[in-house]
């Protein structure tokens, strides 16, 4: 149980384009959502959390018209990189609060490594 | 905010020996603390977590310890296998209006030789 998917699992685009980066909780309703950016080599850098039906409150340094959140349901939360530039490359993962769970456990998804040209 | 530093970068260690990571935080507050593993390109996966209100925490070969007095907790790997080889990252969590917050240290990377 507990499982977290993405997609896609890799994505290349031109620079200037946008991107959705989806996130689902397949086999639990999710409380909150957060959206992290690892860097090769890096640790992962909390960018933003979600909750259903409600605005994302993003960490400081992170645009909020750059990187568009939404929390459409319990299971879905997509990540949409607008206006992508190179420097966007990155390693996007998300992860997900078990509503059912009294627990402050985050469960990962496998990650989405996007590359833009 | 919180801020949690972690020791050392890189660890090597032949097969068998024991690895020890060290993690310091800033936030009295925090009162939840994980450890994940990460193979290259793969997801953090959870190996152990310890709350506050716990000393120390062990699940087969590996153990968690925790002062909250000094802030300061740290991953205990013993018999250690070359598949122990991954980044590990050790994270340090805040309630924050009804959810909590996970900041993580910058990862060490554990190599065991056969």
């Amino acid at each position: 149980g507990a499982v977290v998917s993405q997609h896609p699992s890799w994505v290349i685009c031109k620079s200037g384009t946008s991107v959705k980066i989806e996130c689902r909780s397949l086999d639990f309703q999710a409380t909150t959502m957060f959206w992290y950016r690892q860097f090769p080599k890096q640790s992962l850098m909390l960018m933003a959390t979600s909750n259903e039906g409600s605005k994302a409150t993003y960490e400081q340094g992170v645009e909020k018209d750059k990187f568009l959140i939404n929390h459409a349901s319990l299971t879905l939360s997509t990540l949409t990189v607008t206006s992508a530039h190179p420097e966007d490359s990155s390693f996007y993962i998300c992860s997900a609060n078990n509503r059912a769970e009294i627990t402050d456990t985050q469960y990962f998804g496998p990650g989405t490594r996007l590359t833009v040209l | 905010g919180e801020n949690v530093e972690q020791h050392p970068s890189t660890l090597s260690v032949q097969e068998g020996d024991s690895a020890v990571i060290k993690c310091t935080y800033s936030d009295s507050a925090s009162n939840y603390f994980p450890w994940y593993k990460q193979e290259l390109g793969k997801r953090p996966q959870l190996i152990i977590d310890i709350r506050s209100n716990v000393g120390e925490k062990k699940d087969q070969r590996i153990a968690v310890t925790l002062n909250k007095t000094a802030k300061h907790f740290s991953l205990h790997i013993t018999e250690t296998q070359p598949e122990d080889s991954a980044v590990y990252f050790c994270a340090a969590s805040i309630m924050n209006s009804g959810y909590s917050t996970l900041t993580f240290g910058k990862g060490t990377m554990l190599l065991v030789s056969p």
